[in-house]
């Protein structure tokens, strides 16, 4: 059984620049939730993205956008970085969207906004 | 306003002693609870949660964790830590809603492990 995978693990971007983070799902799981933890605080949700359309989302503006993939990977694209969007992004995955199933972490993406 | 409270920003513990990691939550009624461990550039690790029935629940790396309604807390036992528990702890709780609103997490806990 294959874990949540991210990719890149490190990302340095300039602010204004746009950036796009992966993640490949569990195996089995059809769901895709991303967080984004700043430094020193507690991760913060995103969205939730089911059947290749979003399914939930917390207070994060629309500069922050996703998409998922008949496969169930996932993308997080940021568009006009800013420096506060400096964080650990992180990904998780569960096999069932509208639960409190388990979600399981990736290593998460560390993105550097200067 | 659903809120998520971990009061102790660090915690020290010698090896081999108990520790309590502390966890309350503000909320109308009986939220999902989770206990989650971070170890430096490592992922979210499941250590337990609570959805309802026995409010003593058993997790893994022999962790436990009381969910006490009248306080509004979920504190996080371990009656003997080892120097590989050191980490950083986050509780989660899920309000209502299921789980497209996400999980709300604390600020964490550092655990620190004194030889």
């Amino acid at each position: 059984e294959t874990g949540v995978t991210q990719s890149p693990t490190h990302l340095i971007k300039t602010r204004g620049q746009q950036v796009t983070l992966r993640c490949s799902s569990q195996s089995g799981h059809n769901t895709v939730s991303w967080y984004q933890q700043a430094l020193g605080q507690g991760p913060q949700f995103i969205f939730q993205y089911y059947r290749e359309e979003e399914n939930g989302r917390g207070n994060f503006p629309p500069r922050f956008s996703g998409l998922q993939f008949p496969n169930y990977s996932s993308e997080l694209n940021v568009n006009a970085l800013e420096l506060d969007d400096s964080a650990l992004y992180l990904c998780a995955s569960t096999n069932r969207p509208g639960g409190w199933e388990t979600q399981y972490f990736g290593p998460g993406t560390r993105l550097l906004v200067l | 306003a659903q809120s998520v409270t971990q009061p102790d920003i660090h915690i020290t513990v010698s090896e081999g002693a108990s520790l309590e990691l502390r966890c309350n939550y503000s909320y109308g009624a009986t939220p999902y609870l989770f206990w989650y461990v971070q170890s430096p550039g490592q992922g979210l690790q499941l250590l337990l949660k609570y959805f309802s029935g026995d409010t003593l629940v058993q997790g893994i790396k022999g962790f436990e964790a009381e969910f006490k309604r009248s306080q509004s807390s979920f504190n996080l036992r371990k009656p003997s830590v080892h120097w590989s528990d050191a980490a950083e702890y986050f509780c989660a709780v899920g309000f209502s809603g299921g789980g497209a609103d996400g999980l709300t997490f604390g600020k964490g806990t550092h655990l620190i492990i004194q030889p």
